[in-house]
């Protein structure tokens, strides 16, 4: 069954540090997306892509960069990780043309 | 992407129906009303969506006034396991903007 994973679960790291959480989709979609999940903030996008070699900034986009060189995979990048990126962060995907969007099991990431 | 409005929190008893409803009076024609949900600690699962009539799945139906100013979701009969914050989200039609902003939403306690 095609699924959307996300690795890892957990991860705890140091600030400063250069963190990278993996999505990877076996659906084919061209769109995929990636949000934080913040107490009191709701989910808030970070980055999107709507195919290969395409991104664009979302509303909270300062200290990440994310890089689409193929369809099934959006890795986030946290350049230089701060205590205000602890959250959970969400990976998602949609076919073209469509709303319907599939979501991630979540990274829940601390920056000590 | 028109303003949603959804009460804070809701109750209902298992086995009953729950009645999620969702103020969108400044929607636009090309506008879809989405439903999604948040099971704690999971990524969002989307339930539905409509346009002008209402639509019914295994998992629940929604009923859009005529004016489309406000929608209900109904679960049908509400279990344990449907206790999660509900999102309803309005967004347009066409284009490449397919990219989704969550609000706060209703968190619906189902309870035994």
């Amino acid at each position: 069954d095609a699924e959307i994973t996300q690795s890892p679960r957990h991860k705890i790291t140091e600030t400063g540090r250069q963190v990278t959480l993996a999505c990877h989709q076996t659906w084919n979609h061209n769109n995929m997306f990636w949000y934080r999940q913040d107490l009191g903030h709701g989910l808030r996008l970070i980055h999107y892509s709507y195919g290969v070699q395409d991104t664009n900034k979302g509303e909270v986009s300062d200290g990440y960069s994310v890089s689409r060189s193929n369809t099934e995979d959006l890795p986030l990048t946290l350049e230089s990780a701060a205590s205000s990126q602890t959250s959970v962060y969400f990976c998602a995907s949609s076919a073209s043309g469509v709303y319907e969007q599939f979501f991630g099991p979540g990274t829940r990431l601390t920056v000590l | 992407d028109a303003k949603t409005t959804q009460p804070p929190s809701m109750d209902c008893a298992e086995g009953r129906a729950a009645n999620l409803p969702c103020n969108h009076s400044t929607i636009s024609g090309n506008e879809y009303v989405y439903w999604y949900r948040q099971i704690h600690s999971q990524g969002p699962q989307y339930i539905i969506h409509g346009l002008k009539n209402n639509e019914t799945n295994e998992m629940a139906s929604l009923i859009i006034t005529e004016d489309r100013k406000s929608s209900t979701l109904i679960l049908p009969h509400a279990t344990l396991r449907d206790t999660a914050v509900y999102y309803c989200i309005a967004i347009g039609s066409g284009g490449s903007n397919y990219k989704l902003t969550f609000g706060k939403g209703t968190l619906l306690t189902v309870n035994p």
